[in-house]
């Protein structure tokens, strides 16, 4: 069964600040590795999807790593800003009989100060 | 890129009442839908897999009689939670699976209240 953990579960930061939000999993034959955002009552936001055969993914000023023999993800947000707070959300989608169901960590509650 | 709706949005109903809950795939086919329930403060916990033309399954401890799940089409699920009670009360958000890379878009969340 796929667990996911998230650390911190709450980090503060100012303006500006690099930061680095880690996810590590238990089942390493995972299919993909997503990040999502959430805000406060609403939905998910999907950030970036690794596929297992890769090794990172990069959107702009996020750039998520998956290391799969680690059991390992990273998100890495460059140039914080006030916007980017909100909860951070990564879950492990396996593949075959779990019908790629996602199992979510729970999260990284992240505020940037202005 | 893909959207998810639902709704509605927030209810409030009360207690014994039944309710009913929309997912809809707006751009794209979805074959698989799942339905999660979020307490204040905690991650996003599955209720139940939905396919397509098939019956839904459901996760450990998860009461299918109590939360009806239909996927009529490959673009409509609907959960319906059934005599409703106060403990019932929960944050409700649904995704729909692309295929592949079996993507998950997710809908903006029901806020359910029963009272």
């Amino acid at each position: 069964k796929q667990e996911v953990t998230q650390i911190p579960a709450a980090l503060s930061v100012p303006e500006g600040e690099n930061l680095v939000l880690n996810c590590s999993f238990t089942d390493s034959a995972i299919y993909n590795l997503q990040w999502f955002r959430q805000d406060p009552g609403k939905g998910l936001t999907s950030l970036l999807l690794i596929q297992s055969s890769q090794r990172e993914q990069t959107s702009g000023r996020l750039n998520a790593s998956l290391d799969k023999s680690s059991g390992r993800s990273t998100l890495y947000i460059a140039a914080s800003q006030p916007g980017d707070s909100a909860t951070y959300l990564c879950a492990g989608q396996n593949s075959g009989g779990s019908n790629y169901k996602l199992t979510f960590g729970k999260g990284t509650l992240l505020t940037v100060n202005p | 890129g893909a959207v998810v709706s639902q709704h509605p949005s927030w209810v409030i109903c009360k207690s014994g009442t039944s309710v009913k809950i929309e997912c809809r795939s707006l751009d794209f086919q979805a074959t698989t839908m799942f339905w999660y329930r979020q307490f204040p403060k905690q991650s996003l916990m599955l209720m139940a897999t939905s396919n397509e033309g098939s019956k839904a399954t459901y996760e450990q401890g998860v009461e299918k009689d109590k939360f009806l799940i239909n996927h009529a089409s490959l673009t409509l699920s609907t959960l319906t939670v059934t005599s409703a009670h106060p403990e019932d009360s929960s944050f409700y958000i649904c995704s729909a699976r692309a295929r592949v890379p079996y993507e998950q878009y997710f809908g903006p969340g029901t806020r359910l209240t029963v009272t």
